[in-house]
């Protein structure tokens, strides 16, 4: 039973471009979750996603940041126009239920 | 505001003996607290948990202690190995412990 796969595990962009970071929940895990950690800091909670539905995206920053998870395929947190202080950890989680988190190895995107 | 505060940034333990890891938070209606351990370069990884309505729980050589008058929990490592070198997160949540505020960390260095 594979983990829960992100990719890539590094990403990098120039400022302006697109960063699209992909997550495959754990098989059999419905509720997908994406975290971002800044250097020296915890994880923050950005979006709580089930299949074909956001159900929580209070963290998310209103603007340049969405997230899918789509019927088919992979959750996709898509950031447009990067800037620098995007520069950050990305770690995506997946649960079966809403108890505690499984964590994928996770997508250093680096912003130049 | 931070919720969750993890206020030792690094603790160092010979091994074999006691680590102990403290977290503090200030939501009153967190009731739900897990602990993650996370090595460079993976994702956290799910250690304990504890709910509100107890004030321990014990896995191995892990025990989780929770003083909900003081909102206050711990970790305790005993006996502390080598392998437990990793950074420990702290985590809370109300309802969904998949959407959980974590806090920044403790760095714990166990040497042989």
């Amino acid at each position: 039973n594979a983990g829960v796969m992100q990719n890539p595990r590094h990403l990098v962009r120039r400022r302006g471009q697109e960063a699209r970071l992909r997550c495959s929940p754990m098989k059999g895990h419905s509720h997908v979750y994406w975290y971002r950690q800044l250097p020296e800091e915890g994880l923050k909670f950005m979006v709580y996603l089930q299949k074909e539905n956001i159900i929580d995206e209070s963290g998310m920053p209103k603007e340049r940041f969405s997230a899918e998870f789509p019927k088919e395929g992979p959750s996709i947190l898509r950031i447009q126009q990067v800037v620098r202080g995007d520069s950050a950890a990305y770690f995506c989680a997946s649960s079966p239920t809403d108890g505690e988190l499984f964590f994928g190895s996770g997508t250093q995107l680096s912003v130049l | 505001d931070q919720q969750v505060k993890q206020n030792s940034p690094s603790l160092s333990v010979q091994e074999g003996r006691i680590s102990i890891l403290n977290c503090d938070y200030t939501n009153s209606m967190f009731d739900y607290f897990l602990w993650y351990k996370k090595y460079p370069a993976e994702g956290p990884t799910f250690l304990i948990s504890i709910s509100s309505i107890k004030d321990k729980n014990e896995d191995g050589r892990f025990t989780v202690f929770l003083n909900k008058s003081a909102k206050h929990l711990s970790l305790h490592i005993v006996p502390s190995q080598p392998g437990d070198s990793a950074v420990y997160f702290c985590a809370a949540s109300s309802l969904n412990a998949g959407k959980s505020t974590f806090g920044d960390g403790t760095t714990l260095t166990v040497k042989p």
